[in-house]
């Protein structure tokens, strides 16, 4: 079974930095595609970044530059490194899984975890 | 950047009625689209892929039809439990996108 539990957010001042997880399980990070999303209060979806399984990033325009995909094959864990934060980055993000593939669909998304961008 | 367009952005529905949501990609993104439901204070949840696949444990009232720019989300026979907001997504062109949601209303 396919679980994504996200952590890391928070409240942090604008310009801050923050790195939020995504603890896999039920599959191999390394070996699939996966992706952070976001929902910022009361609006729509938005993509933010995708990580392919050969290794390759990609990121909105929004965030590029500041914001930075990686995973940890030991602890099969994704992670969002954000820098420079905004208030506009004030969203909710959610951890999402696309199979093996190809970056397709969401099969999956976490719980999400809440970042709040303000002094 | 491809930029998907839903319509319409709500709609109030009884229960057992058809629903028809589209979604129009400003180029051809082939059959990359699919469609999620999202229920308030829950994730999103994957309904649709790839045009008119129906993910697994989705029940058979949703489907989805189209290609290349115009694509439909159908929701046979209404029930009050699929009260939620609906999203399209394209992954054939980065940057990947969403559409704006369509909020659907139970009467």
């Amino acid at each position: 079974e396919v679980q994504l539990v996200e952590s890391g957010g928070g409240l942090i001042q604008p310009g801050g930095s923050l790195r939020l997880s995504c603890a896999a399980s039920g599959f191999t990070v390394s070996s699939n595609y996966m992706s952070w999303v976001r929902q910022a209060p009361g609006k729509g979806l938005e993509w933010v970044s995708v990580i392919y399984s050969g290794g390759n990033t990609f990121y909105a325009d929004s965030v590029k530059g500041r914001f930075t995909i990686s995973r940890d094959n030991s602890k099969n864990t994704l992670y969002l490194q954000m820098n420079s934060l905004r208030a506009e980055d004030t969203a909710v993000y959610y951890c999402a899984y696309s199979g093996s593939i190809g970056p397709g669909s969401v099969d999956y998304w976490g719980q999400g975890t809440l970042v709040t961008v303000s002094s | 950047e491809i930029v998907l367009t839903q319509s319409p952005d709500f709609q109030s529905v009884t229960p057992k009625e058809k629903v028809t949501i589209t979604c129009r990609a400003s180029q051809s993104i082939g059959s990359g689209l699919h469609w999620y439901q999202q229920k308030p204070d829950q994730s999103p949840k994957l309904l649709i892929k790839y045009a008119s696949q129906s993910f697994s444990g989705v029940p058979s009232r949703f489907s989805g039809s189209g290609s290349g720019t115009d694509f439909t989300l159908t929701i046979n026979s209404l029930e009050a439990e699929d009260a939620a907001t609906y999203y399209c997504h394209q992954s054939t062109s980065l940057p990947f996108t969403f559409g704006g949601g369509t909020k659907v209303e139970i009467k």
